[in-house]
């Protein structure tokens, strides 16, 4: 099982100042990778996929970098409906899909 | 628009079981897999398992193998999760997942609170 993990566990970032999230992989995902935004009582929401591709709708201050086992999600500029915990999850190689503990944007 | 609506909340007995529906509309619900994930109350996301709509085929992860089933009724679109002896751990929010292509998921539905609970 490919082992996801999310650094920092918290971020607290000022309105308009650029969040830079890590995700690291047990072992080479190459570029199978997702990240998703999830606000308190609402389902995660697709950001990102093939580690680089926006999904459609999502603004373009949202940013996706990375391959093998090193990913970061940047926000550029962030707004107030962007404070939200974000999860990446990898799909490179399952059963199972595996899922970052998510790091949680507040605002500072 | 590709929509999953699932059922509303649960409250179980420990030991008992809770099935969950997912409603598909806005696609064919039989060419895409159905994935379902759940949550604990502030807790990370937890892939439970996979079925095919088509041919009903599953895959669930080793953690619910023997407490879990998937099933599907095509005539209604719609996807269900049974997890059986039910325990106070598993009190979480359940959701179903369409898969893209590769393995990310996109949509999600809502999400069902089961709570287990003497």
């Amino acid at each position: 099982e490919i082992v996801m993990t999310q650094s920092p566990a918290t971020l607290s970032v000022s309105p308009g100042e650029r969040a830079t999230l890590s995700c690291r992989a047990s072992q080479s995902v190459s570029s199978n990778l997702a990240w998703y935004q999830q606000k308190p009582g609402q389902a995660p929401r697709l950001l990102i996929s093939g580690a680089s591709t926006r999904a459609t709708g999502i603004p373009a201050r949202f940013s996706g970098s990375g391959s093998g086992t090193e990913f970061t999600l940047t926000i550029s500029s962030l707004q107030s409906e962007d404070f939200a915990v974000y999860y990446c999850q990898q799909y490179s190689n399952w059963p199972p899909f595996t899922f970052g503990p998510g790091t949680k944007v507040d605002i500072k | 628009q590709v929509q999953l609506v699932q059922s509303g909340a649960e409250v179980k007995k420990p030991g008992a079981s809770v099935k969950v529906s997912c409603k598909a509309s806005g696609y064919t619900f039989t060419s895409y897999d159905i994935n379902w994930v759940r949550q604990a109350t502030g807790q990370g996301l937890e892939w439970m398992g996979w079925m095919n709509p088509n041919s009903g085929n599953t895959g669930y992860a080793q953690k619910f193998q023997g407490r879990v089933t998937m099933t599907r009724n095509t005539s209604i679109s719609t996807a269900y999760m049974e997890l059986s002896s039910l325990r106070s751990e598993d009190t979480a929010v359940y959701y179903c997942a369409r898969p893209q292509w590769l393995g990310w998921f996109d949509p999600w539905g809502q999400g069902t609170l089961v709570t287990v609970s003497s």
